[in-house]
């Protein structure tokens, strides 16, 4: 049983534009959620993180938009450059818990 | 370094050997987690530590797998009498530990079961 949901393996978006990519999860005990970036060959990079009483983090070109309701996440970059193209993570942990449950990861490839 | 530090990168070994897996954490952080990710799949939990605490070992796949922390930093993996579905890329991962802290992971260590 999936409790953390990316259900598009790949997306490619052209340089300057907008990527979204998207997370979906079924514990509504959840109330913490993360973005890693991976390249081939290192550990995931720590992006950017949203608690479940807010709705909307920004950092810089990422942000990231909760939809409790539809227990839904996803993360935005604006522009996305070619530096970006990486496999990306959603992660989500419980109330008082540190374990965190990853997704399978979406490979993003922006091209030039 | 700053970073979380594992060795070795790599591991081949034969089935049915054992192995051990060495993480040493970002300095200070309390909190120290290994995951493991089997090719195509997402990061599973494996074991936690924080501080002095009983380690949290529910993400253990079986008893063959164990995993210590001494002196509060420096952590093993060991997985005896390894089998082909032990191929994975291990990657352990260390935060302050309280409360929303992101976790940070090191390279990890790919290991190869023949």
């Amino acid at each position: 049983d999936q409790q953390v949901k990316q259900n598009s393996p790949s997306l490619s978006v052209q340089e300057g534009r907008i990527s979204i990519l998207n997370c979906d999860y079924t514990n509504s005990m959840f109330d913490y959620f993360l973005w890693y970036k991976k390249y081939p060959a290192e550990g995931p990079t720590f992006l950017i993180s949203i608690s479940s009483i807010k709705d909307k983090n920004e950092d810089g070109r990422f942000t990231v938009f909760l939809n409790k309701s539809a227990k839904h996440l996803s993360l935005h970059i604006v522009p996305s450059q070619p530096g970006d193209s990486a496999v990306y993570f959603c992660a989500a942990a419980r109330a008082g818990s540190e374990k965190l449950v990853f997704g399978k990861g979406t490979k993003l490839t922006v091209n030039p | 370094g700053a970073g979380v530090s594992q060795s070795p990168s790599n591991k081949v070994t034969e089935k049915g050997k054992d192995v051990e897996l060495r993480c040493d954490p970002i300095s200070g952080h309390t909190a120290l987690y290994w995951y493991r990710q089997s090719l195509g799949q997402g990061l599973e939990f494996l074991i936690y530590f924080q501080g002095n605490s009983a380690p949290d070992k529910s993400g253990l796949p079986s008893d063959r797998f164990s995993a210590e922390r001494t002196g509060g930093s420096v952590s093993t993996l060991t997985i005896q009498r390894t089998q082909q579905e032990d191929s994975a890329v291990y990657l352990c991962a260390s935060s302050w530990g309280q409360g929303n802290q992101p976790q940070h992971f090191g390279d990890g260590t790919r290991l190869s079961i023949l």
